[in-house]
């Protein structure tokens, strides 16, 4: 079985500041792993994506995320957070064999960037 | 951006009465996903096709109904609305399943009073 867990639910920051996102996830298998954008009253956007391939995985915006395998984790991180980053980011999980046909989402972590 | 449109953007409907929302892509995709989207459950599978006529139930499946007759066009059915399914539903689509990214429609505002 695989899930997600997105350890905060809301994350405030000052503009400029660096920017951290939680997740952890469960997986049987060799999981794929994707942070995934919605910005208010739009769709979801990909950020980045984690396929087995290097560990740290840059995705669009500045973003990008390490996936550790001892701890479970792939925390989405940014530099310098800017105003246009407030949005809702979810964290989410893919695996093969039997249950990879759809991706599995966190419940999100909505990011407040403060002036 | 993926072309992948949704129809209606938004609707008002009444419970009991049936309800159709459509996805058209222009990807070629094989894989076609219908998601709903809820505060605090992020988004949950509702049904997927992997194919013209091949379809299968996920997650949140009952009280609704799929159908794809073309490659580009997935549609999702609540037979009899209800007010549990006032949600806003989201279609994706992929070249294959399981671990390729998915690339999700603007969405459909789905109000049923």
């Amino acid at each position: 079985a695989q899930s997600v867990t997105q350890l905060d639910s809301h994350v405030s920051v000052s503009e400029g500041t660096p920017v951290l996102l939680r997740c952890n996830y469960s997986s049987s298998y060799s999981p794929s792993l994707f942070w995934y954008v919605q910005h208010p009253n739009k769709g979801l956007q990909l950020l980045l994506k984690y396929t087995s391939a290097a560990t740290l995985v840059k995705g669009i915006n500045g973003f990008e995320a390490e996936f550790k395998k001892s701890e479970t984790s792939f925390h989405l991180t940014k530099p310098s957070a800017h105003m246009s980053d407030a949005a809702e980011y979810f964290c989410v999980v893919s695996e093969g064999g039997n249950s990879g046909y759809a991706l599995n989402f966190g419940k999100g972590t909505s990011l407040l960037v403060t002036p | 951006d993926a072309g992948i449109t949704q129809s209606p953007r938004h609707k008002v409907t009444e419970t009991g009465t049936p309800v159709t929302l459509r996805c058209h892509q222009t990807e070629n995709h094989r894989y076609m996903y219908w998601y709903r989207q809820d505060p605090g459950h992020g988004l949950r599978l509702i049904h997927y096709s992997y194919g013209v006529k091949d379809t299968d139930k996920g997650e949140v499946s009952d009280g609704y109904s799929v159908s794809r007759s073309k490659t580009e066009d997935f549609l999702l059915t609540l037979e009899s609305a209800t007010s549990s399914q006032t949600s806003v539903y989201f279609c994706a689509i992929s070249e294959w399943q399981g671990r390729n990214e998915q690339y999700f429609g603007p969405g459909t505002r789905l109000t049923v009073t």
